[in-house]
Order: C-alpha cells, then sequence, then structure tokens
C-alpha cells in the first residue's frame, strides 16, 4: 500500500521567499508529525497534529513556521521570510493511533536549500 | 528534560563482522527507546522499539537491542552485517504523551567488503 508521501522532493529557495511543502500521510491515520532534520543531525521535533487538531507545536523554531492539517489529511508546512538556517529535511510521519503510541511511519522528506 | 547521546557519529565494519552502536538517554520520566534507520534519500524505517517487558529486543534485519535501565543505555547490535546494513542510524527517546520523539544525532555506518 501507499506510505507516507512528500512534496517537492526538493526545494531551492531564495532568502526571504516563502514555502510551502506538503505531507500525504497513510490513509486515515489520525497522527500527524513534522520534524526537521538539519545536515547531520537527528531529526528534531516540530509540531503535531490529532486529525485537524494541531495540539503540540512546542518545536516550531520560529513564528515564520506555520502548519496545518485543515480536514485531518493532508498537512502543510509553510515557511515565510526564509532563513539560510532554514535549510534542513523536512520529515513528516503519520500515526493511525492516537496520542500514547510510538507507531510512526516516515515520509522520504523534503531537502529545503534557501541560498 | 530527556536526551539522547550517540556516542559514534561513524562506525567501518568489515562484511560478516559484528556491530555494536551506542546510545545512552537521559530522562526524568519513563521512557520508550528505539532504533531507526536511514537509508540515502529516504525516509526513517523502525528496526526496533522497547516500551516494557524484557530488556532484550529483537528487531527487523537481525537487529536487537538491550535495554539496561542502570546505565541509561539501549545499544544497538548485529552479530553479522552485510553490505546492505550501510546506512545512517538514529536512536530515539519518546516520552510524552502525544509520542514525539526526541532523536540522537545518529551513527553512520559503512560496511566494506
Amino acid at each position: 500500500g501507499a506510505g507516507v508521501s512528500q512534496s517537492p522532493r526538493y526545494k531551492v529557495a531564495k532568502r526571504g521567499q516563502d514555502v510551502a511543502l506538503r505531507c500525504d500521510p497513510i490513509s486515515g491515520h489520525v497522527s500527524l508529525f513534522w520534524y526537521q532534520q538539519a545536515l547531520g543531525q537527528g531529526p528534531e521535533f516540530l509540531t503535531y497534529f490529532q486529525n485537524e487538531a494541531q495540539l503540540d507545536k512546542s518545536g516550531l523554531p520560529s513564528d515564520r513556521f506555520f502548519a496545518e492539517r485543515p480536514e485531518g489529511s493532508v498537512s502543510t508546512l509553510k515557511i515565510q521570510r526564509t532563513q539560510q538556517e532554514d535549510s534542513a529535511v523536512y520529515l513528516c510521519a503519520s500515526s493511525p493511533r492516537l496520542a500514547g503510541s510510538y507507531e510512526q511511519y516516515f515520509g522520504p522528506g523534503t531537502r529545503l536549500t534557501v541560498t | 528534560a530527556q536526551s539522547v547521546t550517540q556516542l559514534d557519529s561513524q562506525v567501518p565494519v568489515f562484511e560478516e563482522a559484528p556491530v555494536e552502536l551506542r546510545c545512552n538517554y537521559s530522562s526524568s520520566v519513563s521512557v520508550y527507546l528505539f532504533w531507526y534507520v536511514q537509508y540515502p534519500n529516504q525516509g526513517l524505517q523502525l528496526l526496533l522499539k522497547y516500551l516494557s517487558g524484557s530488556t532484550l529486543v529483537k528487531g527487523i534485519n537481525g537487529f536487537e537491542a538491550e535495554f539496561n535501565k542502570s546505565q541509561t543505555s539501549f545499544h544497538l547490535r548485529k552479530p553479522s552485517v552485510h553490505i546492505s546494513d550501510t546506512a545512517e542510524y538514529f536512536c530515539a527517546v519518546g516520552s510524552d504523551s502525544w509520542g514525539k520523539l526526541q532523536f540522537g544525532a545518529g551513527t553512520q555506518v559503512v560496511v566494506t567488503p
């Protein structure tokens, strides 16, 4: 079956541009996570959705980062006025379970390069 | 607060030799522990997890890990590696109610013939 997909796979943005990164979770998965993985580092938590509700956004690094999941399926991570330090791979993961489960399925990621 | 430390950034190993990847964690609450593998240009794939019960956990592809509470460690082992095991390996800990994970910096395993 289809796994988690992300698009685009690669994105190059000039400093100051806005970008939108899309995540298509596995159908029926209620939980969705976004992680940021800088070069040479492990993924770091950004935000968590349970259906359409954003229950935890404690990892978003600044107010330039915004995530939504309006219908409880597809999610978009938006970064406004991109900066060089935003260059990273952005990973999306979905889970069929509600809170308390760690059964996460990861997408291939979007590699964002800010020039 | 919790943290995860992977003690080796890169581990070279010969094919068919054993490998051990070290992971230490710190947490003030009960933890759940995981090992993920990441192949080039791919997402993370779960190798194994410790939630409770037996401290020796067996995972996919012949990997196993042992949870040691007194040493706050969760080292990953494989008795005989293949070329296809060349990848980056991440240790992770989860302890909140939502299921979010905190990852270590990763260990790059390079298997050579």
